[in-house]
């Protein structure tokens, strides 16, 4: 089975602060993926990676950066936290025979 | 870009009955149509997908049709049972071979199985 996991289940940050979401996944996958779900809105694609070092935006990159130094994990950096960045975020990780995607279980994050 | 409405927002059944619910994409070029289940405190589990050369897909008590004219593609879940309550989504991306798309997803469906 695919497994990918983040690096938190909730998190609870500070207006301003600097966040980094971690996520990691076993099946040598090339394709990452960070997403967004807030109710009402569905899943918003925030930035993707099709290889190491290579980074793409997605719909709703305003307020974020990531990084992909090793083929296994896929950071999401806040560098300045805001409290419209409170959401639910999860990774998702997929093979280049197709286009499936499996999702970790997600990180609350709540910006005070 | 691609944008992708799911109906209904939410949807209850009796036990036992089917479940229909309904997506409409709008970029042509889309190929890809996965659905996803999402439970409480968990993150989505793909449950089927389909891709544009072929019409419809079945895995056991579940089904997808697309019909890539009308550009729509619908979820079918036959004789329901409790554990089929989550929220469903829909969604949509173009492959072409050299690297991953996004996906684009619908709003989701909360389905409800009444017993």
């Amino acid at each position: 089975d695919v497994k990918v996991t983040q690096s938190s289940r909730y998190l609870v940050k500070r207006t301003g602060e600097k966040v980094f979401l971690e996520c990691v996944q076993d099946m040598d996958h090339e394709n990452m993926f960070w997403y967004r779900q807030d109710p009402g809105l569905g899943l918003r694609l925030i930035y993707f990676s099709y290889d190491v070092k290579m980074k793409e935006k997605g719909d709703i990159p305003e307020g974020y950066s990531v990084s992909r130094e090793k083929k296994e994990r896929f950071s999401l950096i806040l560098e300045s936290a805001s409290t419209n960045q409170t959401s639910m975020y999860l990774c998702a990780s997929g093979g280049g025979s197709g286009n499936e995607q499996f999702f970790g279980p997600g990180t609350r994050l709540t910006v005070l | 870009g691609e944008n992708v409405e799911q109906h209904p927002s939410t949807l209850s059944v009796q036990e036992g009955d089917s479940a229909v619910i309904k997506c409409t994409y709008s970029d042509s070029a889309s190929n890809y149509f996965p659905w996803y289940k999402q439970e409480l405190g968990k993150g989505p589990q793909l449950i089927i997908d389909i891709r544009s050369n072929v019409g419809e897909k079945k895995d056991q008590r579940i089904a997808v049709t697309l019909n890539k004219t009308a550009k729509h593609f619908s979820l079918h879940i036959t004789e329901t049972q409790p554990e089929d309550s989550a929220v469903y989504f829909c969604a949509a991306s173009k492959y072409s071979g050299g690297g991953a798309d996004g996906l684009t997803f619908g709003k989701g469906t909360h389905l409800i199985i009444q017993p």
